[in-house]
């Protein structure tokens, strides 16, 4: 079976920078991705790790131990419109299984 | 990347009846799946649809109530069959290349509710 777990919810002040956690239990792996999802739109990719590590791109940074079941997104310089859920999805046997989504609520 | 456009984008139905999305990529992709999204609930994964072959179901799921199509690599189908309002939901078609590109595209959405 596949589980995901994720914080439900999360705020943080404009400018700081937030960590949300993923911990995952799968029957096989191959990725873990990071979706940005605001209300009413669809999800948009963010970064994934196959490999542990961590991988920057801009602002936004993901990081996973495989050893671990773990992963987290980091975001920095946070910005009124990262407010929004955060979605880490495991990719395996070419499916993505999807965690229950953190809602980031950034306030000024 | 793929731009993945979705119709209809919301409908109202009636109970018992049944409602067929359409799912449209702009380029050829070797996976297409179907999610459901609850109001302010993550992503379930109803199947995998299969170019040329039956589609794979997840666990809850069963191709009499959410049968499949994917005749080409570029179009799929989900009907929502024999409908009741808790089928009254989001319903999120994706596509993408593999893991190696990493990222899953999606479309905008299908808001179905069921009276």
């Amino acid at each position: 079976g596949q589980n995901i777990d994720q914080p439900t919810e999360m705020t943080a002040t404009e400018g700081a920078i937030v960590q949300i956690n993923c911990t995952y239990q799968t029957s096989g792996f191959n990725g873990l991705f990071w979706y940005q999802q605001h209300a009413g739109e669809a999800p948009t990719f963010l970064s994934y790790n196959v490999l542990d590590g961590l991988e920057e791109k801009g602002r936004f940074s993901s990081f996973l131990s495989r050893s671990k079941g773990y992963s987290y997104l980091l975001l920095k310089e946070l910005q009124m419109k990262d407010s929004a859920s955060y979605l880490c999805a495991a990719f395996n046997f070419n499916k993505f299984y999807f965690g229950s989504g953190t809602k980031l609520n950034v306030k000024p | 990347s793929a731009v993945i456009s979705q119709k209809p984008s919301r409908d109202i139905c009636q109970r018992g009846t049944s409602l067929t999305i359409q799912c449209q990529v702009d380029s050829q992709v070797t996976m297409m799946f179907w999610y459901r999204q609850q109001p302010g609930q993550s992503l379930t994964l109803i199947a995998t649809a299969n170019q040329g072959s039956e589609a794979t179901y997840e666990s809850g799921f069963v191709i009499d109530k959410f049968p499949i199509s994917r005749p080409n690599l570029t179009f799929s189908t989900l009907t929502v069959s024999n409908m009741s309002p808790e089928d009254s939901s989001i319903y999120l078609c994706s596509a993408g290349q593999g893991a190696n590109t990493g990222e899953l595209f999606f479309g905008e959405g299908s808001r179905l509710t069921v009276l």
